[in-house]
């Protein structure tokens, strides 16, 4: 079965560092997302890619983050200068469908900021 | 705001009994509604989507009242393995179009299904 595959597992950055989280989506899918999950809270949207572009950005996504599709399979979430808040759970997820259809969540990159 | 809203639990069933749960939205513009279920410190994995007519995988079964912006989720003959966080969740529409939503997620209900 196709996966949406991000490295590294876990990442430990200090605070005020820059990191890149990387994912793989599944290569015939159209649309890329990227959600966290603050340990014990619900998972929280992000932001949303179609078309070589932002969709959409939920009020979470603020200067600090920015995505990018810099060849044809990988897709980045760069956070500029990381707060102890960042910690989290960061899921990539694609779709073929957009929002008619389920998503493919990856197994995530667990961020720990010090 | 935007939200989904679920009896966190946890619900503590045996084996073999049936377990149902429940989920309210308040985006009524909504267009697409899903079960998810989520491992401990894993990621959500699509269970089923949910479509008016209700709709029925093997043991699972959802129903959508989109008048009392309402989901369920129906668990036959459960199994261990059905020990999960369920997630209930719909798209954001955040905007009116382009189809790229972000999806708006429940905090999720804890079943623990006992031998």
């Amino acid at each position: 079965e196709p996966e949406v595959t991000q490295t590294p597992s876990h990442q430990v950055t200090q605070m005020g560092q820059e990191v890149i989280l990387r994912c793989v989506p599944i290569s015939n899918h159209l649309y890329f997302y990227w959600y966290r999950q603050i340990l014990g809270q619900k998972v929280e949207f992000l932001v949303s890619f179609y078309n070589n572009e932002i969709s959409e950005k939920s009020e979470i996504f603020d200067d600090q983050f920015s995505v990018e599709r810099p060849d044809g399979s990988n897709f980045t979430l760069k956070i500029r200068s990381t707060k102890l808040e960042d910690s989290a759970m960061y899921f990539c997820a694609s779709s073929r469908e957009g929002r008619a259809g389920g998503y493919t969540f990856g197994s995530g990159t667990r961020l720990t900021v010090v | 705001r935007k939200e989904v809203e679920q009896d966190p639990g946890p619900f503590n069933v045996p084996e073999g009994a049936t377990v149902a749960f429940n989920c309210t939205y308040s985006n009524s513009a909504s267009q697409s509604f899903f079960w998810y279920r989520q491992d401990c410190r894993k990621e959500p994995k699509l269970l089923m989507s949910v479509y008016s007519s209700g709709n029925e995988d093997g043991r699972f079964t959802a129903q959508l009242n989109r008048a009392s912006q309402y989901i369920s989720l129906l668990i036959r003959d459960s199994k261990l393995s059905d020990s999960a966080t369920y997630l209930c969740v719909v798209n954001t529409l955040l905007y009116s179009g382009g189809g790229a939503d972000g999806l708006t997620f429940g905090k999720g209900t804890h079943l623990i299904i006992q031998p």
